[in-house]
């Protein structure tokens, strides 16, 4: 089944210990983005990937990485969490722009 | 830049209603527009595309038409059911970024939809 695949699905963490949010995807596809919903706000784009090794930053990059040393994967990691990244965090991989893209079930994290 | 405003909801409806939730938008370019559904506890899903002006896309009941002179894309279903009750968002695809890298989603807020038996 085509899918993507983000784990955990639900994390609760304290300030400032890193944490790393897995992305995975099965259908070979070059565009990878990170997305964070809050009420209020929709979803904001943290950052994108259009291929291995080629990552740049989106719309709210601060206070996150990311890493694509693989095309299936595209792990979201936060080096020092704070309160305000508490939020539902969504990864996608598209193969092009009218295609849409394929949305992971989401990572909810609360940071204490 | 780009952006996506849709009607605010919460919208509520009884079952076999007709649904309309209206989106407009406005794009440097010329992207390809979405409508995508989230269920309760549940990620995103596609519910429907387009690409160029006219198009029309449909899916389970649901059809949008893409409208260029409008700049629009409303979604629509003749006859909505109990399990039609979800999240609605529309979104537009655009190459922004530099050197047009960037395939990047821009969303509206999102419309509650309910629908009562």
């Amino acid at each position: 089944e085509a899918q993507v695949t983000q784990n955990p699905r639900y994390l609760i963490t304290v300030t400032g210990k890193k944490l790393t949010v897995t992305c995975s995807q099965n259908m070979n596809h070059e565009y990878m983005s990170w997305y964070r919903q809050d009420p209020g706000l929709g979803l904001r784009q943290i950052y994108y990937s259009m291929n291995v090794e080629v990552t740049d930053k989106g719309d709210v990059p601060e206070g996150y990485k990311v890493s694509r040393k693989e095309k299936r994967n595209f792990p979201l990691i936060l080096e020092s969490p704070s309160p305000n990244q508490t939020s539902l965090y969504f990864c996608a991989s598209s193969l092009g722009v009218g295609d849409g893209y394929t949305f992971g079930s989401g990572t909810r994290l609360t940071v204490v | 830049g780009d952006s996506v405003t849709q009607m605010e909801g919460p919208v509520t409806l009884s079952e076999e209603a007709f649904l309309t939730i209206n989106c407009t938008y406005t794009a440097t370019g010329y992207p390809s527009l979405f409508w995508y559904v989230q269920y309760p506890g549940e990620g995103l899903q596609l519910l429907l595309k387009a690409t160029k002006a006219d198009d029309k896309g449909s899916n389970k009941g649901f059809e949008a038409t893409y409208r260029k002179e409008t700049t629009s894309f409303h979604l629509e279903k003749g006859s909505v059911q109990v399990s039609d009750s979800a999240v609605y968002f529309c979104a537009l695809s655009d190459q922004g970024g530099s050197g047009g890298s960037n395939y990047k989603l821009t969303f509206g807020k999102g419309t509650l939809l309910t629908v009562n038996p």
